[in-house]
């Protein structure tokens, strides 16, 4: 079946700095979504972005589906940013999810 | 417009016992995904119900099993438990089965 791989696993920040989240999926996809796990286990929807670039805020993302992989932007830190980091793809009526980065940003 | 949710929040069950727990879509979605989440891992995809019907299922065996009624709200029923079926347990409801997922709070079993 599909694989969903997200680098890196861990990533410890100062508020304040940026970083990237990437995910890389072995197959074509039908789509692709971002989530963000909070520590109580909510997992809160960030963007469907099967191909393209998206942006809400400080965070966007950019799927490009012909390389297989999805980048997620995370700009000007903040402490509730903190939290596991999700990507899922669907493929063949099934949703993968990768395994997460957990973010930590330190005050 | 009300949001997906949950019932019960925590749940305790013995070896062998059956657990059925409940999911309520957001208003308009008639597709619902239910999935499984273990400590520290990510969710993996149980199954989805799409208009009342099974479209998708992972790879659990068939004691689980679901139902989707025509308000579009859902049930996961786990028979004959096993300590490993110890985990977090998301729904998550979208417009149609390729559409964005927005998921509930969870239910919490814990099998002893």
């Amino acid at each position: 079946g599909i694989q969903v791989e997200q680098s890196p696993p861990d990533l410890i920040l100062q508020e304040g700095a940026n970083s990237t989240l990437r995910c890389n999926f072995s197959d074509s996809v039908n789509n692709l979504q971002w989530f963000h796990q909070n520590p109580w286990g909510q997992l809160i929807n960030l963007f469907y972005i099967p191909s393209g670039t998206k942006q809400n805020g400080r965070l966007s993302a950019t799927t490009v589906a012909t390389e297989r992989y999805s980048l997620l932007y995370i700009s000007s830190s903040q402490t509730t940013d903190s939290g596991v980091y999700f990507c899922a793809v669907n493929r063949d009526d099934k949703i993968i999810f990768g395994k997460g980065t957990r973010l930590h940003i330190l005050p | 417009e009300t949001g997906v949710t949950q019932s019960p929040t925590h749940l305790i069950k013995t070896r062998g016992q059956q657990v059925t727990l409940r999911c309520s879509s957001q208003s308009g979605h008639n597709t619902v995904s239910w999935y499984q989440q273990a400590l520290g891992q990510g969710p993996q995809f149980i199954f989805q119900y799409y208009r009342e019907e099974e479209n998708g299922r992972g790879n659990f065996p068939p004691r689980f099993s679901g139902l989707q009624f025509p308000n579009y709200s859902s049930e996961l029923n786990v028979n004959a438990l096993e300590l490993d079926d110890s985990a977090l347990y998301l729904c998550a409801s979208s417009l149609d089965n390729t559409d964005t997922q927005y998921f509930g709070p969870g239910t919490r079993l814990t099998v002893l």
